[in-house]
């Protein structure tokens, strides 16, 4: 049971590039969100999405997108990297909205140069 | 004011110590989470919290839902335990998301 994968869990890129972060989860969870978290800060959320084909936005949206074909896949899609957009970003997914443990994804350190 | 506050947001502690962090929030919640990140590591749930108090080796979490507070406690502090702790509250306008503490740094020493 690998529970959240993603995938790279580093990458640089330069601005103006564009690159998709995976998140893949095997515990059949409605539930999944990407959230950014900047050195010494707390977890932003940028999208999440409560069930295959129901994606919304979050607290820092721009500049990303994210789709949800599948229960077990959240890609999240950056367009057009920018510096402010250097971060660490984790995946999450929750098994039920109000009573479920949350599990995260390892992180992906991602650094626009 | 964050509607999801720690406190304090770092803390020093000697090896055996025992460590007390809180969490308040203000407005109506259906759950509180507590996380645990290493520095450079990924982040872990401790707890999920709608009432009561759960235990788990030697950490413990309460939650008083009328005061709209949680803590964690840790007991017989270690070094292995620096890290960050955070909570989450998922609010109950909201079911399917969180809001965040800002974390509380925490070093145990040898």
């Amino acid at each position: 049971n690998a529970g959240v994968t993603q995938t790279p869990k580093f990458r640089i890129l330069k601005i103006g590039q564009s690159m998709t972060l995976q998140c893949t989860q095997d515990m059949n969870h409605n539930y999944m969100y990407w959230y950014r978290q900047d050195p010494g800060m707390g977890l932003k959320l940028i999208y999440y999405s409560v069930g295959a084909g129901i994606t919304d936005k979050g607290e820092v949206p721009n500049g990303y997108n994210v789709s949800r074909s599948t229960t077990e896949d959240f890609p999240l899609r950056l367009e057009l990297a920018a510096p402010s957009q250097t971060s660490v970003y984790f995946c999450a997914t929750m098994g039920q909205s109000n009573t479920g443990e949350l599990f995260f994804g390892e992180g992906s350190r991602l650094t626009v140069l | 004011k964050n509607e999801v506050e720690q406190s304090p947001q770092n803390l020093t502690a000697q090896e055996g110590e025992f460590i007390t962090i809180n969490c308040s929030y203000s407005v109506g919640i259906s759950a509180l989470h507590w996380l645990q990140q290493h520095p450079g590591g990924g982040i872990v749930s401790l707890f999920m919290l709608s009432s009561g108090k759960k235990k788990h080796g030697r950490l413990i979490a309460t939650i008083n839902i009328q005061e709209k507070h949680s803590s964690l406690h840790i007991t017989a502090s270690h070094p292995r335990d620096s890290a960050v702790y955070i909570c989450a509250a998922t609010q109950e306008t909201s079911g399917s998301r969180l809001t965040f503490g800002e974390g509380t740094q925490l070093t145990v020493n040898p």
